[in-house]
């Protein structure tokens, strides 16, 4: 089983700051990896996912400011200048292999 | 536009078997390559992949629970069941079904997800 493992678990960052997430993989994953939001009570949102071209692609009207980097077993998601409703749980995910696993999240605070 | 909706009981008692339903629309598995997955969260913790089901009836399961797992499908119906059984405390969680893109492939992500069902295993 591939492990996610996410850094930090949480993140203190004011409105307006730049907020860098990290996920690593105990394996290479190419670019299959994915980043979900998650907020309270609500059900995970697909942020940004790596396409099989390689591309790494924002999802269908997701802002520009959110944006994903990385490949192989180290993954940056990278939100430009944070918005209020920015704040919430960030999980990584990655499908290169079965199982699927997720990251514990990184909690991103004001 | 795809959505999913699942149903099922929000409390069982341990030892018992949990039968979950994901209802979904704006696809089908008429469709070559659609997959339809669950995934659970327990209660302040994170997310965790259990099984999927292809349109060609193919199946994929967490090996950590594919013991007590059985995902199956109703092409007719639009509807993906998950049972596991031996229900324990810790299976205490918010169950989602989702959807996989990138079809004719293994490898893909989960986008829409089902608003979930809390499940609560005690006696």
């Amino acid at each position: 089983e591939i492990v996610m493992t996410q850094s930090p678990v949480t993140l203190s960052v004011s409105p307006g700051e730049r907020a860098t997430l990290s996920c690593r993989a105990s394996q290479n994953l190419s670019n299959n990896l994915a980043w979900y939001q998650q907020k309270p009570g609500q059900e995970p949102k697909l942020l940004i996912f790596g396409a099989s071209t390689g591309a790494i692609v924002r999802a269908t009207g997701i802002p520009d400011r959110f944006s994903g980097s990385g490949s192989g077993t180290e993954f940056t998601l990278t939100i430009s200048s944070l918005q209020s409703e920015d704040f919430a749980v960030y999980y990584c995910q990655q499908y290169n292999d079965w199982p699927y696993t997720f990251g514990q999240g990184t909690k991103l605070e004001i | 536009q795809i959505t999913l909706r699942e149903s099922g009981p929000a409390l069982v008692k341990p030892t018992q078997t949990l039968t979950l339903t994901c209802i979904f629309s704006g696809v089908s598995f008429r469709t070559g390559g659609v997959g339809v997955g669950w995934i659970r969260q327990p209660p302040g913790k994170a997310l965790e992949w259990l099984a999927l089901i292809y349109w060609n009836d193919e199946k994929r399961y967490n090996p950590s629970l594919k013991s007590r797992l059985t995902i199956s499908k109703d092409t007719s119906k639009n509807q993906v069941v998950l049972t596991m059984s031996n229900m324990d405390p810790v299976d205490t969680a918010t169950y989602y079904c989702a959807h996989k893109h990138q079809y004719g492939s293994e490898r893909g992500w989960f986008d829409p997800w089902g608003q979930g069902t809390l499940v609560t295993v005690s006696s």
